[in-house]
């Protein structure tokens, strides 16, 4: 069964650096998600993706964060300074169509595990 | 501004047992709703999916029931078994958005 894949699964790194997450979203998905889980908290989401382009974005992603499909196949997520805020579990999502104005399932790769000391 | 509450935040069964997990949001205009299952150390995965024009969906012993009119959907889990351990977590999509929005999940626990 095709899923979304996600690298690296742990990243550590130091304060006011910066990370690249990836992602490789199933092949036939067009819209593209990144959402993150800080440790107790609810899922949050933080952008979503298609045609290029942000179609949509929420007050957490702010200019630290920025996304790219460099190629067909990956999928990134980059923090130019990370905070120790930062810390949480990212997670990559693609879907087929968006939603809405479709009825479409989420799939969720299984996170990259962001730590900033 | 939805708002999805999910209670308890942590469920103990034994094996065999029926249950339900509840899930609540604020703002009834919801265009569909989803049902996750997280593991430890593993992403979500989608169980079920309810559109805002349907009452439920089953899947093998999961159904879902939406009621928007209360703002309450709820997970129904047969016969459970100690592989079903994991957090469960609702997400509502609004109209004219792309964005879910999430419970902060049930942690059930099967035990043998």
């Amino acid at each position: 069964e095709p899923e979304v894949t996600q690298t690296p699964s742990h990243q550590v790194t130091q304060m006011g650096q910066e990370v690249i997450l990836r992602c490789v979203p199933i092949s036939n998905h067009l819209y593209f998600y990144w959402y993150r889980q800080i440790l107790g908290q609810k899922v949050e989401f933080l952008v979503s993706f298609y045609n290029n382009e942000i179609s949509e974005k929420s007050e957490i992603f702010d200019d630290q964060f920025s996304v790219e499909r460099p190629d067909g196949s990956n999928f990134t997520l980059k923090i130019r300074s990370t905070k120790l805020e930062d810390s949480a579990m990212y997670f990559c999502a693609s879907s087929r169509q968006g939603l809405p104005p479709f009825n479409e399932k989420l799939f969720f790769g299984s996170g990259t595990q962001l730590s900033v000391l | 501004k939805q708002e999805v509450t999910q209670i308890p935040a942590a469920l103990s069964v034994p094996e065999g047992e029926n249950l339900v997990l509840n899930c609540s949001f604020t703002d009834s205009a919801i265009y569909n709703l989803q049902w996750f299952r997280q593991d430890p150390g593993k992403g979500l995965t989608s169980l079920l999916l309810i559109q805002s024009s349907q009452r439920e969906q089953t899947s093998g012993r999961l159904n879902a029931s939406l009621d928007k009119s209360s703002g309450r959907s709820t997970l129904y889990i047969a016969a459970s078994q100690p592989g079903d351990s994991a957090t469960y977590l609702c997400a509502s999509s609004q109209g004219g958005s792309e964005k879910l929005v999430f419970g902060k999940g049930t942690k059930l626990t099967v035990n043998p």
